[in-house]
């Protein structure tokens, strides 16, 4: 077991570029979560994928965000067009499904963007 | 809707000297709690939970938080702090049902004075 895995680590793009990250979760987790996290916030949420179906999504992922979680194994979150209140955190999250009560959400290290 | 509320941005302690970081929620069910903690450049580890049963939940690296239903708070302790100690930490709630995911406070930054 070697965690979640997010890369890159760190992505620097202008205004108007598209730029994808990758989360790699923990091998039998079939839940996936996407948080973005600003300078001074906490972590938000933006999506979460079941296997691959993606049965949840913030407000906050506008027009411009993409996730996709092909086969249920890794995922990939995109952003088009991206203008710099894009810069944040983000952060890609994993767990199994609990039979009952909850299970811990493990987070990977996060990809920092930064729009110029 | 769920809240959480971090009244504290920033507390400095002397290094030895015992901690209390605040968190208030607002939840209408019996809510999971969670401390988590940030250092530098890395992602979120979790430092304890509660779900249930004793209100006095311990954790990793010393840790110890105190759920009071009545106060709305989880508040997260140590008795004596280490200069490592030094980080961001956030208390979070989890939607008992459903995809359970966790709403996070604005976290309270720790610096540790020698």
């Amino acid at each position: 077991d070697t965690g979640v895995s997010q890369n890159p680590r760190h992505k620097i793009t202008k205004r108007g570029q598209n730029v994808t990250f990758r989360c790699d979760p923990i091998s039998e987790h079939n839940r996936l979560y996407w948080y973005r996290q600003t300078l001074g916030q906490g972590p938000e949420f933006l999506t979460y994928f079941q296997n691959e179906a993606q049965l949840e999504k913030s407000r906050l992922l506008s027009d411009r965000f993409s996730a996709e979680r092909p086969k249920g194994s890794f995922s990939t979150l995109e952003i088009q067009r991206t203008e710099q209140g894009d810069s944040a955190m983000y952060l890609c999250a994993s767990s199994s499904k609990p039979g009952t009560g909850y299970n811990e959400q493990f987070f990977g290290p996060g990809t920092r963007l930064t729009v110029l | 809707a769920q809240s959480v509320t971090q009244p504290d941005i920033h507390i400095t302690v002397s290094e030895g000297a015992s901690l209390e970081l605040r968190c208030n929620y607002s939840y209408g069910a019996t809510p999971y709690l969670f401390w988590y903690v940030q250092s530098p450049g890395q992602g979120l580890q979790l430092l304890l939970k509660y779900f249930s049963g004793d209100t006095l939940v311990q954790g990793i690296k010393g840790f110890e938080a105190e759920f009071k239903r009545s106060q709305s708070s989880f508040n997260l302790r140590k008795p004596s702090v280490h200069w490592s100690d030094a980080a961001e930490y956030f208390c979070a709630v989890a939607v008992a049902t459903g995809f359970q995911k966790l709403v996070f406070g604005t976290g309270t930054r720790l610096l540790v004075s020698p």
